[in-house]
This record gives C-alpha cells, sequence and structure tokens, in this order.
C-alpha cells in the first residue's frame, strides 16, 4: 500500500529559484495537509484542504501556495525559495470521517536546502 | 487556537528504564490527542490516541498515554523502553470543532535510549 508519495526526497535549490514538492495520496482522503519541521519547533502546517477545490492557510503560509484540483494531488509551491525555506517538508492526509477526528497520515517527507 | 507544550527536549535513558513524556495543551473547549513518533529518518507514525471515554489509553509498542482533563495535560509513557524506542516524540491536539482535522503539534522530545 501506497499510502502518501511525496517527491522530490530531496533537493538543494538556488535562492529565487521556484520549486514546487508533489504529494499523491491513493486513500481517497477528503483531507491534506502540508507541514514543515524544524529543529525544536516541532511541525508547524503551512497550508491545508479540506477537499478538492478548496485551500486554507496555516501556521506558516508566507512564501508558500498550494492547489487541489482533485482529491488525490496536493502539490506546495515556493514561488521565489530563501534561505529559511531549508526544511524537511511533510505532507499529509486524513479521512475527516468522522469529522474532527484528525489522525494524519504522513508522506516520507522532503528535505529542502536554499542556498 | 490551542498550543501544545511538551516539558523535555531531550531525554537519555537506558535500556528497561521507565519513560514519561510530559504534554500540556491550552485549548478551551473540548479536544482530540495524539502522540506520533518519528524514528530516525522516518515519517511520522502515530502511537496512540484519545478522542473521548477511558482517559487512560494504550498505543501500540506497549505504550500508553494518560488524559488528566483538569491538568490540560496527556503525558506518555512506557514502562520499559528498548533500544529500539530510539526517536523523536510528538504530542498534537485539535479540537473537536475543528472539522478541517488540523493538528497542532509540540516542539517534540527527542528520546535516546542506550543499551
Amino acid at each position: 500500500t501506497a499510502g502518501i508519495t511525496q517527491a522530490p526526497t530531496s533537493q538543494i535549490l538556488a535562492a529565487g529559484r521556484s520549486m514546487t514538492l508533489r504529494c499523491t495520496q491513493d486513500m481517497r482522503h477528503n483531507a491534506m495537509y502540508w507541514y514543515r519541521q524544524d529543529l525544536g519547533l516541532g511541525l508547524r502546517l503551512i497550508h491545508y484542504s479540506n477537499t478538492a477545490g478548496t485551500t486554507g492557510k496555516g501556521e506558516v503560509p508566507d512564501g508558500y501556495s498550494v492547489s487541489r484540483a482533485n482529491t488525490d494531488d496536493f502539490p506546495l509551491t515556493l514561488a521565489s525559495a530563501v534561505p529559511s525555506q531549508t526544511s524537511v517538508y511533510f505532507c499529509a492526509s486524513s479521512a475527516l470521517d468522522p469529522p474532527g477526528t484528525g489522525e494524519l497520515f504522513f508522506g516520507e517527507g522532503s528535505r529542502l536546502t536554499v542556498l | 487556537a490551542q498550543s501544545v507544550s511538551q516539558h523535555n527536549h531531550h531525554v537519555i535513558l537506558s535500556e528497561a528504564a521507565s519513560l514519561e513524556l510530559g504534554c500540556n495543551y491550552s485549548y478551551g473547549g473540548t479536544v482530540n490527542l495524539f502522540w506520533y513518533v518519528q524514528y530516525p529518518g522516518q515519517h511520522l507514525q502515530l502511537l496512540l490516541k484519545y478522542f473521548s471515554g477511558d482517559p487512560l489509553v494504550k498505543g501500540i509498542k506497549g505504550f500508553e498515554a494518560e488524559f488528566i482533563k483538569s491538568k490540560f495535560s496527556f503525558n506518555l509513557r512506557k514502562p520499559s523502553v528498548q533500544w529500539s524506542d530510539t526517536a523523536e516524540y510528538f504530542c498534537a491536539v485539535n479540537a473537536t470543532t475543528d472539522s478541517w482535522g488540523k493538528l497542532q503539534f509540540g516542539a517534540g522530545t527527542q528520546v535516546v535510549v542506550t543499551p
């Protein structure tokens, strides 16, 4: 069972360049999320989506954008990367059934280094 | 908005020792509570969760946690740790009224179990 697939696994990016982190799930979950993980800060929510066609801002949305064209895919785009966006990015999904149970399933993570 | 506080950033203990990790949250309403574990180089996995009912919940790998509502706490315990329990542990909370299922994570506790 694949679950959640993220790509790339690791990437080094020059500051000012754009980058899209891909996330695909095969569990038909309604909700999807992007978190970044930084040492000492835990996981912080960047953007989320409750269903295809809708997205929302999390705790640290600045510099990131997302789209949810269908149930399975939830790409995260950095339009113009900055060094402070160096982090490990985790995509997650949740069935939201029943609503509010909130159990998340995570992908393997994408390690991004911005120089 | 809710917040989550984990008391220890790093814990080092020997095999067979008992483990207790503290977690407190701040939120005035009803919450769902989670502990996730991240083994070295891996993604987050759910250890256990509390939605309602018996405040003492048992999870995988011999872990348990107790929800004490009056103390806004959800401490994780294991009576006897193994070297394979070396990992980072995250407490997380979401509000039951949050239909988006967004989780608020603590900063994490790095646990190192020595042989």
